[in-house]
């Protein structure tokens, strides 16, 4: 089973910067990924797929890159309504897994 | 707008089984694989099974094998969840997922595009 281990697991930042979240697999991955937003209390909601092409009606500060091993999530401009867990998800093969999470905090 | 919402969830004791449903709605349920993730309270999300489109494919996440069955009734838009000899570490958050690809019988990984809104199991004496 491929591992997803993202950095960091928490991270505060204040309103108006630049965040990265990182999404490291055990293993290459030859597909792409996925990046999720979960709010308190909500299901998730997908923000990228295919590594980097984001979802309709996501805002565009959010961008993904990446391949490989190496993954990541970028918030440009912070936003007090980013505040969420954010989750990375590979799309090799079954069985499909999840990183384990980033819980962002605004300062 | 795609519609999925989830019932079935409760307070279940060691042993017992469940079956949770999916209804769906607003889109053509008929041509889309469906998935089910849970999430355990306070920690992240777990893929749980997948059922193609025609219900002929399904995939399960290797843990789970032999006590969960995913199935689908396509006639009345519906997608559900048997569960056996549910134990605590079952208690979690069931959410049904939409996979965004149209017909494919035997459907590679892929992302989730919609998501119900989820149902508690709570596995307890």
């Amino acid at each position: 089973d491929i591992q997803l281990t993202q950095s960091p697991s928490f991270l505060s930042a204040s309103v108006g910067d630049r965040v990265t979240i990182t999404c490291r697999a055990s293993q290459g991955i030859v597909s792409y990924v996925a990046w999720y937003q979960q709010k308190p209390g909500k299901a998730p909601k997908l923000l990228i797929y295919a590594t980097s092409t984001l979802q309709s009606g996501v805002p565009s500060r959010f961008s993904g890159r990446g391949s490989g091993t190496e993954f990541t999530l970028t918030i440009t401009s912070l936003q007090s309504e980013d505040l969420a867990t954010y989750y990375c998800q590979h799309l090799d093969s079954y069985p499909i897994t999840f990183g384990q999470g980033t819980r962002l905090e605004i300062k | 707008q795609v519609q999925l919402v989830e019932s079935g969830g409760g307070v279940v004791q060691p042993g017992e089984s469940l079956r949770l449903s999916c209804a769906a709605s607003s889109f053509t349920f008929s041509s889309h694989a469906m998935h089910w993730v849970r999430q355990a309270p306070g920690e992240g999300l777990e893929w749980v099974a997948l059922i193609s489109f025609d219900g002929s494919n399904k995939y399960y996440a290797d843990s789970l094998k032999g006590r969960f069955t995913i199935s689908r009734d396509n006639s009345k838009h519906t997608l559900y969840l048997h569960m056996n000899s549910l134990r605590a570490d079952d208690t979690a958050v069931y959410f049904c997922a939409r996979d965004p690809r149209g017909p494919t019988t035997t459907p590679p990984p892929n992302w989730f595009d919609s998501w119900g809104q989820g149902t508690l199991v709570t596995v307890s004496s």
